[in-house]
């Protein structure tokens, strides 16, 4: 079963903490996506990556950066925690090829930092 | 650029009752469509899809047909039941674009 695993469901995390959210995937995936999801703000893309080393901002990529040095592994880090940070982050990825499959997502990390 | 409008929520109804879910959007060229279905703590989950108008998408009883001449890809279920409650995105891919544009999300509560 293909899949994109997140390292973590829950995580709590101090503010200013140094903070590594890990996704890997298993599809052969080109594209991978870190989203976050807030009630009532939808899903807003963070950054996303369309091949290794490549990453691309998305629309709120304040506070955060992103690395690819191997094409199944995608990290989101925080830089320095803070409490606006609480959020649920949800991993993706999708087929450069095949994008009318959609994309895959992960379980997801709900992290709170306090 | 790309964008789904999407029912607001949230939407509450009994057992068996019948959903419909409205979705319109605005792409370039020929989009893909999508629906996604996100359960209670989870991440989001492929539910259907259709990749050219008049496409039929289905899965799990429910059903979106893809109408380019309105824009629209709405969601439907004839027999709703508890454990279709959940937050249901719709979404596009235009043949240009590697990103999913989504819609705000419709939360759906089914009561017995």
């Amino acid at each position: 079963d293909v899949k994109v695993t997140q390292s973590s469901r829950y995580l709590v995390k101090r503010t200013g903490e140094k903070v590594f959210l890990e996704c890997v995937q298993d599809m052969d995936h080109e594209n991978m996506f870190w989203y976050r999801q807030d009630p009532g703000l939808g899903l807003r893309l963070i950054y996303f990556s369309y091949d290794v080393k490549m990453k691309e901002k998305g629309d709120i990529p304040e506070g955060y950066s992103v690395s690819r040095e191997k094409k199944e592994r995608f990290s989101l880090i925080l830089e320095s925690a803070s409490t606006n940070q609480t959020s649920m982050y949800l991993c993706a990825s999708s087929s450069g090829v095949r994008r009318h499959y959609g994309y895959t997502f992960g379980s997801g990390t709900r992290l709170t930092v306090v | 650029g790309d964008s789904v409008t999407q029912m607001e929520g949230p939407v509450t109804l009994s057992e068996e009752a019948f959903l419909t879910i409205n979705c319109t959007y605005t792409a370039t060229g020929y989009p893909s469509l999508f629906w996604y279905v996100q359960y209670p703590g989870e991440g989001l989950q492929l539910l259907l899809k259709a990749t050219k108008a008049d496409d039929k998408g289905s899965n799990k009883g429910f059903e979106a047909t893809y109408r380019k001449e309105t824009t629209s890809f709405h969601l439907e279920k004839g027999s709703v039941q508890v454990s279709d409650s959940a937050v249901y995105f719709c979404a596009l891919t235009s043949s240009n674009d590697y990103k999913l544009s989504f819609g705000a999300g419709t939360t759906v509560t089914v009561r017995a």
